[in-house]
């Protein structure tokens, strides 16, 4: 199975600043099948990023995914006070379908 | 707009049969989607237990096939989780996943339904 290691694991920024996560799988990823999710305490995870690169209705802008291959990176623009979560990765392009370990995003 | 609802065990017994179904509402279970359980063990990260197609299909992951069996009531809209031999291991959060049709991520979640397993 594809193993997907996020980084870092712990991420410590102010509001107002640019987050940058990693994501990196250990084979290639079938057709950019990837996904970014963002998990609050006592929530499910809710769907930010599909195809690598595409928003999922209603997320902001301000979410944009990136790469190919083996590495891929979720960016949050200008973080807002509600950003500040958990955030996963997936690859859905080969089977099992597999989940990075999660990168928390916290209030510096 | 699909939500769907995990049923409520609890407490299950090791060595026992864990038992949760999810009902789909705001849609039909037999679109053009797959049906999927995730888990999510205390403090931990996720992982995808398998998914079942209207028509009866079924996907599991390989580290769980041989306890796991899902299955899909139609006539009810909903889908169900079996996981027989249940260990202290198989604590945790469990959600029911819409999975998108012919894309395979999945952009529906339920709130999901905290199992714990304990004699």
């Amino acid at each position: 199975e594809i193993v997907l290691t996020q980084s870092p694991g712990t991420l410590s920024l102010s509001p107002g600043e640019r987050a940058t996560l990693s994501c990196r799988a250990s084979q290639s990823v079938s057709s950019s099948n990837l996904a970014w999710y963002q998990q609050k305490p006592g929530q499910a995870p809710r769907l930010l990023i599909y195809g690598a690169s595409s928003r999922a209705t209603g997320i902001p802008d301000r979410f944009s995914g990136s790469g190919s291959g083996t590495d891929f990176t979720l960016t949050i623009s200008r973080l807002e006070p509600e950003d500040f979560a958990v955030y996963y990765c997936q690859q859905y392009g080969s089977s099992p379908g597999t989940f990075g370990q999660g990168t928390k995003l916290e209030i510096k | 707009q699909v939500q769907l609802q995990e049923s409520a065990p609890g407490l299950v017994k090791p060595s026992g049969t864990l038992s949760l179904t999810c009902a789909v509402s705001g849609g039909s279970i037999s679109s053009n989607n797959w049906w999927s359980w995730v888990r999510q063990p205390p403090g931990k990260g996720m992982e995808w237990i398998g998914e079942i197609y209207h028509r009866g299909n079924t996907n599991y992951n390989p580290s769980l096939k041989s306890r796991v069996t899902i299955s899909v009531d139609k006539s009810k809209n909903q889908f169900s989780l079996k996981l027989s031999s249940v260990t202290a291991a198989d604590t945790a959060i469990y959600y029911c996943v819409k999975i998108i049709g012919g894309y395979g991520y999945m952009d529906v979640w339920g709130k999901g339904t905290t199992v714990a397993v304990s004699s």
